[in-house]
């Protein structure tokens, strides 16, 4: 069974532009997880989504969102980018959204802003 | 965002030698999972625990669910060089996101 991919792997962009990444999870899993990993602050929770609907959201400005769609691939998006948005983007699934359900994580987008 | 007290930060062991790390929260948790991320790729899963006082293997490594929900500890025994990584700790509990420890890297001298 193939693992959660994510996509694109690496990515520089400037100050004020816009990113989209991209996460398929692992086939069968409804419930996708995405967080922000920074040598200062660690693994940080931004958003989940199951079945389409966001159930849980970090403490991240506005300008950080997220979407799920139908077939439970996911994307975040980040707008008006800054120099603190350079991080590792982690996506994260599993089968449902329960406390008990195991995240299994993808590679990784390391973002880079210029 | 909450997070949970690992330790310790790092370590330096010499091959062969045991290991030790832990983690504690302040608030109960249901499930307390254990990950290793190698340089570059996304953390992989090492243990999952779900009740209180569960004690877990996976080849060398051993996990502990504590019995009062606040803590977890994981042990490595006989270390080799591939064991090399950061370890990091998660607990979660209810409907709330997975909390994630700042991580404990090992390094293993040969």
């Amino acid at each position: 069974k193939a693992g959660v991919t994510q996509t694109p792997r690496y990515l520089i962009k400037t100050r004020g532009q816009q990113v989209t990444l991209s996460c398929s999870p692992i086939s069968g899993h409804r419930s996708v997880s995405w967080y922000q990993q920074t040598p200062g602050q660690g693994l940080q929770f931004l958003f989940e989504y199951f079945s389409e609907t966001q159930r849980n959201k970090g403490n991240f400005p506005g300008r950080f969102s997220g979407r799920q769609f139908s077939n439970s691939r996911s994307e975040m998006n980040v707008s008006t980018l800054e120099l603190g948005d350079s991080a590792l983007y982690l996506c994260a699934s599993s089968l449902g959204a329960g406390a008990e359900e195991t995240q299994y994580f993808g590679p990784g987008t390391r973002l880079l802003v210029l | 965002g909450q997070q949970l007290n690992q330790s310790p930060q790092s370590m330096f062991i010499q091959e062969g030698e045991d290991v030790s790390m832990n983690c504690t929260s302040s608030s109960i948790f249901n499930t307390w999972l254990w990950y290793k991320q190698d340089p570059g790729e996304g953390p992989v899963l090492l243990i999952a625990l779900y009740k209180a006082g569960e004690l877990t293997s996976n080849g060398r490594l051993t996990a502990q669910f504590g019995i009062t929900r606040k803590d977890s500890f994981l042990n490595i025994s006989a270390s080799i060089p591939s064991d090399v990584g950061i370890y990091f700790c998660a607990g979660r509990s209810g409907n709330t996101p997975l909390v994630f420890g700042k991580g404990t890297r090992l390094s293993v001298i040969a």
